[in-house]
This record gives structure tokens, sequence and C-alpha cells, in this order.
């Protein structure tokens, strides 16, 4: 099993361009999560998908938009890039959300510069 | 508001000294507990978690931590540290039924 993969690993943006980041997972997981990493802020949530048909926001969802495309599928769009969106990005997913028990697996990272 | 707070942001140690990374919550109720490390470009690693039972949890590499429910902590311990422990490291509490929220992280860097 690959886990969580994600794809593009590293992506330049000039502000004001619009992409999409891709994520797959292949643990047959109900719910599945986009986090930023910055330096000093640890990981926080742009937006999450309890199950295939539902998203909701995070604490960070400003600038962001998602696509639950189907159980494995999750993306993530920036639809006119800042350059306070320079960050990594993970993808994550786990059996449910919420529920005792469940552990968070993450991707690879993408690695995003919007100049 | 609430949080997850790892007070220490970068922790120097040389191979073979005792390694303590402190966490604190501020979520009352029911909690999931969780430390994560991540390798230099690489992606976030489990390293244990508790959901319930005995508060001391052990998990990969010969880490291992404690949760004490009054000190609303979570505090991860390693005995001796080795080069290849360099990484950041991060606390991670999920209250009840929520999502999960992440402390700023630990860098441990360890000397040969």
């Amino acid at each position: 099993n690959a886990g969580v993969t994600q794809t593009p690993k590293f992506q330049v943006l000039k502000t004001g361009q619009s992409m999409t980041l891709q994520c797959a997972q292949d643990m047959n997981h109900n719910s599945m999560y986009w986090y930023r990493q910055d330096p000093g802020m640890g990981l926080r949530l742009i937006y999450y998908s309890a199950s295939e048909g539902t998203t909701d926001k995070g604490e960070v969802p400003n600038g962001y938009n998602v696509s639950r495309l189907n159980k494995r599928e999750f993306s993530l769009r920036l639809e006119s890039a800042a350059p306070s969106q320079t960050s990594v990005y993970f993808c994550a997913s786990s059996e449910s959300q919420g529920a005792r028990g469940n552990t968070i697996y993450f991707g690879e990272g993408s690695w995003l510069t919007v100049v | 508001a609430q949080s997850v707070s790892q007070h220490n942001h970068h922790v120097i140690l040389s191979e073979a000294a005792s390694l303590e990374l402190g966490c604190n919550y501020s979520y009352g109720g029911t909690v999931n507990l969780f430390w994560y490390v991540q390798y230099p470009g690489q992606h976030l690693q489990l390293l244990l978690k508790y959901f319930s039972g005995d508060p001391l949890v052990k998990g990969i590499k010969g880490f291992e931590a404690e949760f004490i429910k009054s000190k609303f902590s979570f505090n991860l311990r390693k005995p001796s540290v080795q080069w290849s422990d360099t990484a950041e490291y991060f606390c991670a509490v999920r209250p009840g039924a929520n999502n999960l929220f992440f402390g700023t992280g630990t860098r441990l860097t360890v000397i040969p």
C-alpha cells in the first residue's frame, strides 16, 4: 500500500495564479484532511472531509477550496494564490473523523512557494 | 483559547543524553493524545498515542510518553537519544469527537 500520496511535491506559483493539489489514499479511509505547516505555527487544519460527499472548514480555510472527488481522493484548490499561502501542505486520512481510537496518516507533503 | 503548547522550541542534546519534551493542552473532557515525528524532508509519522488505560505509553524507537490528567500534560521521553533522533516532534490532541490539534513543534538536534 502506498498510503497517502499527494502531488505535486514542489510548485512555484506567481501571485494570482491558481492550482490544485491532488491527494489520494488507498487505505479505504472515510475521512481526509488538508493541513498547512508553517515555521513556528505547527500544523493547522485547512479543510476536512469526514466522509465521501461532505467537506467542512478547519482552522484556516480562507483562500482555499476543496473537493472530495470520491472516497479515495481529496483535492485542495488555490483559486488566486497569495504569498501568504507559501507553505508546506499535507494531506492526511483516517478511518473516521473524530472517533476515538483513530490515527491520522499523513502524506509526504507539497512544498508551495508563491512569488 | 484552547490550545496545545510545546514550550521547548529547539532542544540540543549530545548522543546518549536523556530526552524529555513537554506538551500541555487546555482542552477539557476526554482527549486522545499523540506524538508525531517529522524527520528532515519527510512527512509526519506516528510515534505513539494514548486513548485510554495505562497512562504510560510506549512507542516506536524507544520513545515513551506519560499522560498526567491532573496536569493536562503528555510529555515525551527517551532515556538515551541517538543522532538519528534528530527531527521535529509534534504533540497533537483530539478533544472529544473533534479534529486533531497540533502544537507548534519542538526541533531536536542530537550531536554525535
